[in-house]
């Protein structure tokens, strides 16, 4: 089945400054690529996604890069703000289900 | 349209009683799918339902967990004779494709055994 990692685990910084945040998938099926926001006692958001057919997808701060080849994906957060903070999780689904990565907890100090 | 509905958002229950959980899907959403999470961990898949199957449930425990999508009603996530091992939240998520489609988060139920 699909194992996906995710690294790192805690990331820390500044205000302003880009965060990067990257995952692995072993399923060479997997086909759709989702990134989920998670704040503390919520449920998992879906900020943005990418599928197997695209390299690249960018929403405002935020753009998801794919290289299939090596079997690996990107979420890069541009300008970052205090409320960006939350745990960040990668996922990879073929036609059947899905998988997440154990998350990044993200933080964005003033 | 209503978001993912789930019902209890918390749940209290002695080892050993049963915890039922439900899921009602997004409107228009047939696939439904059943994640716990511990504190501080991520999300671990347990379970893939259509209506009236389940499609996948590699990660359900073996013993004392089952789920069912009815035709009709919620999605149920049934724990039988808890443990302390089961306090976790239970989030489900519904599709409306399935497979390579998106999925979409109910705010989940805490359960706490005592």
């Amino acid at each position: 089945g699909e194992n996906v990692e995710q690294h790192p685990s805690t990331l820390s910084v500044q205000e302003g400054d880009s965060a990067v945040i990257k995952c692995t998938y072993s399923d060479s099926a997997s086909n759709y690529f989702p990134w989920y926001k998670q704040e503390l006692g919520k449920r998992p958001q879906l900020i943005i996604d990418i599928r197997s057919n695209v390299g690249e997808k960018k929403d405002q701060r935020i753009a998801v890069t794919l290289n299939k080849t090596a079997k690996h994906f990107s979420l890069h957060i541009t300008e970052t703000q205090p409320e960006d903070s939350a745990v960040y999780f990668c996922a990879a689904s073929n036609y059947v289900d899905m998988r997440f990565g154990a998350g990044t907890r993200l933080t964005v100090k003033p | 349209n209503a978001g993912v509905m789930q019902n209890p958002r918390h749940l209290v229950r002695r080892r050993g009683q049963e915890a039922r959980l439900r899921c009602s899907p997004m409107k228009g959403h047939s696939h439904v799918y059943w994640y716990r999470q511990l504190p501080e961990e991520g999300l671990k898949f347990m379970v893939y339902l259509q209506k009236e199957n389940i499609i996948d449930e590699s990660g359900m425990p073996k013993e004392r967990f089952s789920a069912e999508f009815p035709k009709e009603g919620p999605s149920i996530l049934r724990i039988q004779q808890v443990v302390r091992g089961d306090s976790a939240a239970y989030f489900c998520a519904s599709s409306p494709t399935g497979g390579s489609g998106e999925q979409y988060f109910g705010p989940g139920t805490r359960l706490t055994v005592t």
